[in-house]
């Protein structure tokens, strides 16, 4: 079964700094998504990550793809108010996405 | 730019009822899913559905879960009688490819009371 794991689970950073949440996940997968869901919102694509050493930049996020070790990450770039949300991987395994359990995501004045 | 519907966007049924949730996928995509998220909690799998059948589904969707494509366009997620622990937003969502990116609908919150 496939087990997709975050860390941290629950992030708050002040605004301009800078962080990164791992996304881990137990299978091999040539493939990674990252969500952003709002509180009471549905979950927004972010990032479709392709193949092994993929690396997508919108804006402050940064995500990338490493399939040999099973690991993804999102990297935050001097965060600002409107990044808070909670974020979400999500890996690939039959017709299905497993996601990981989620990052809360709060940037502070 | 095309989305996912789901109506309603908001249910209150009586446990032991049954429910009829409602999802339009984008037109040109063949897998449709149901996904359960339990308020703060993680956003779980129930069912995809491909070439008018069950492709996969999770141990949570028992025989108490239905799924159908009654038309061209509607896809259909039915409880037959609902819990308490049932009390959830489900979402639907639908993508190109088994496992490719998918899209999801706004959701709707069901609670059962």
């Amino acid at each position: 079964e496939l087990k997709v794991e975050q860390n941290p689970l629950f992030l708050s950073m002040q605004e301009g700094k800078n962080y990164t949440i791992y996304c881990n996940y137990s299978t091999t997968s040539d493939r990674l998504y990252w969500y952003r869901q709002d509180p009471g919102k549905s979950l927004e694509s972010l990032f479709v990550l392709l193949s092994n050493g993929a690396v997508k930049q919108e804006g402050r996020l940064m995500a990338s793809l490493d399939t040999k070790a099973r690991l993804s990450t999102l990297h935050i770039t001097a965060a600002v108010h409107d990044l808070s949300a909670t974020y979400f991987c999500g890996a690939p395994g039959g017709s299905r996405l497993t996601f990981g359990e989620g990052t809360q995501l709060t940037v502070n004045p | 730019e095309p989305e996912v519907t789901q109506t309603p966007s908001h249910q209150v049924t009586q446990m032991g009822q049954e429910v009829i949730l409602r999802c339009v996928p984008i037109s040109n995509h063949l897998y449709f899913y149901w996904y359960r998220q339990i308020l703060g909690q993680k956003v779980e799998f129930l069912v995809s559905f491909y070439n008018n059948e069950i492709s996969e589904k999770s141990e949570i969707f028992d025989d108490q879960f239905s799924v159908e494509r009654p038309d061209g366009s509607n896809f259909t997620l039915k409880i037959r009688s609902t819990k308490l622990e049932d009390s959830a937003m489900y979402f639907c969502a639908s993508s190109e490819g088994g496992g490719a990116e998918a899209f999801f609908g706004q959701g709707t919150r069901l609670t059962v009371v």
